[in-house]
């Protein structure tokens, strides 16, 4: 069965530093991944995903991520922090065998950032 | 930009009372999702739809029931709410096996 780890509930880091929000996945099946972020009081926004082309995957606002199959990781990154991107960030994996499009999701990171 | 808008941002409700959450989506999606989400939980798929008047089981439809009688509109129905129902509930579509749109929530609180 497909399953989702987000590690660390809680990431700080300070501005401009090097955002790395872990997440890793199990799935039987070729994986569909994708990571969203909610502002406060907000639904839930795509960053990017990852539908098996190439594996470093650009989104917004400078977020990349790399699909490792070796590793069932799909780690999210960002060079450097902006007091902006402070905000809750999910991970989510398809379930497979025709589910039609459900994802399950981990239980999020939420992100602070220091002046 | 696809729209997915649910009928209302805050929510009220008394115990026992029946509940009716609306979510529209403007892109002719044929998935549609209901989820709940709580603190440290993440989000949690109470029920889906596939296709006009088709709903399938989420991980926890206990105390749910949707209904979809047209493609663009999904409800969310709490027949006799709870506390433990009190929650913020997202609405999601999307085309097939690809990203889901959401809506801005519905933060429901049940007395």
């Amino acid at each position: 069965a497909q399953s989702v780890t987000q590690l660390g509930s809680h990431v700080s880091v300070s501005e401009g530093a090097l955002v790395l929000l872990r997440c890793n996945y199990s799935s039987s099946v070729p994986p569909y991944l994708f990571w969203y972020v909610q502002y406060p009081n907000q639904g839930l926004q795509l960053l990017l995903k990852y539908t098996s082309a190439a594996t470093l995957v650009k989104g917004i606002n400078g977020f990349e991520a790399e699909f490792k199959k070796s590793e069932t990781s799909f780690h999210l990154t960002k060079p450097s922090a902006h007091m902006s991107d402070a905000a809750e960030y999910f991970c989510a994996v398809s379930r497979g065998g025709g589910s039609q499009g459900n994802l399950i999701f981990g239980k999020g990171t939420k992100l602070s950032v220091k002046p | 930009d696809v729209k997915v808008t649910q009928s209302s941002r805050y929510l009220v409700k008394r115990t026992g009372e029946k509940v009716f959450l609306e979510c529209v989506q403007d892109m002719d999606h044929e998935n549609m999702f209901w989820y709940r989400q709580d603190p440290g939980l993440g989000l949690r798929l109470i029920y889906f739809s596939y296709d006009v008047k088709m709903k399938e089981k989420g991980d926890i439809p206990e105390g749910y029931s949707v209904s979809r009688e047209k493609k663009e509109r999904f409800s969310l129905i709490l027949e006799s709410a709870s506390t433990n129902q009190t929650s913020m509930y997202l609405c999601a579509s999307s085309f097939r096996v690809d990203e889901q749109f959401f809506g801005p929530g519905t933060r429901l609180t049940v007395l």
